[in-house]
């Protein structure tokens, strides 16, 4: 069954430190991996995607990485924010362009 | 250019009502789509339109009818409200669904739905 999980469910961090989330996933055949932003009430934005091929992507302060051989992502987050604050969701896309959603992971940043 | 906007943000239904959520999208994307995303889960797809004139089941499709009524429009109907179809409900749009390429999707604000 493809799925993609999510860790931590949730996480405080203090503005102006470092995260890193993590992305497990079983989605095959494999096409390429998204970071998704979402602001609370607000859709969800792209960060970066990466295909097979692609190790790490950077966006900002914001760092992917990819490890295709053991299905896993991370999303590394530098120098927080209070606008980081949001929840970041993993998304695999599988040929055929289906899509398979993480639950995401809660981020908040505080002062 | 506004993106993908969706109307209405909230909406309050009692069980049985029906009502459509309405779509539009004017970056000139062939392919739509419709998602539902709860509480503790990933989201999931209910329709989708890969091209102006078609439309496909997605994941959870029951309950639910769409129209493509143009390349830039793109609805969600509820015939019949449950409480179980209470989520918030996100329009999205991509040049293409084909395999192979990134196929980025662009997200509207959302809808939140509240079946009674």
């Amino acid at each position: 069954k493809n799925q993609v999980e999510q860790s931590p469910q949730s996480l405080i961090i203090l503005e102006g430190k470092n995260c890193t989330l993590q992305c497990n996933y079983t989605v095959s055949p494999f096409s390429n991996l998204r970071w998704y932003k979402q602001d609370t009430g607000r859709g969800p934005v792209s960060l970066t995607i990466m295909t097979f091929s692609e190790n790490t992507k950077s966006n900002g302060r914001y760092t992917a990485t990819l490890d295709a051989d053991t299905k896993q992502s991370s999303l590394h987050i530098t120098a927080s924010q209070l606008s980081d604050s949001a929840s970041y969701i993993c998304v695999v896309s599988a040929y055929g362009n289906k899509l398979v959603f993480g639950a995401g992971t809660i981020l908040r940043v505080k002062s | 250019n506004a993106g993908v906007t969706q109307t209405p943000k909230f909406q309050v239904l009692k069980t049985g009502q029906s009502m459509t959520l309405q779509c539009a999208q004017d970056m000139n994307h062939n392919s739509m789509y419709w998602y539902r995303q709860d509480p503790g889960m990933g989201l999931r797809l209910i329709y989708y339109s890969a091209s102006e004139g078609t439309t496909d089941k997605g994941e959870v499709p029951n309950g639910y009818n769409v129209s493509r009524l143009n390349k830039r429009e793109f609805s969600l109907r509820l015939e019949s409200a449950a409480p179980s179809q209470t989520s918030v409900y996100f329009c999205a749009s991509s040049e293409a669904r084909s395999s192979g390429n990134y196929n980025e999707q662009f997200f509207g604000p959302g809808t939140r739905l509240t079946v009674l």
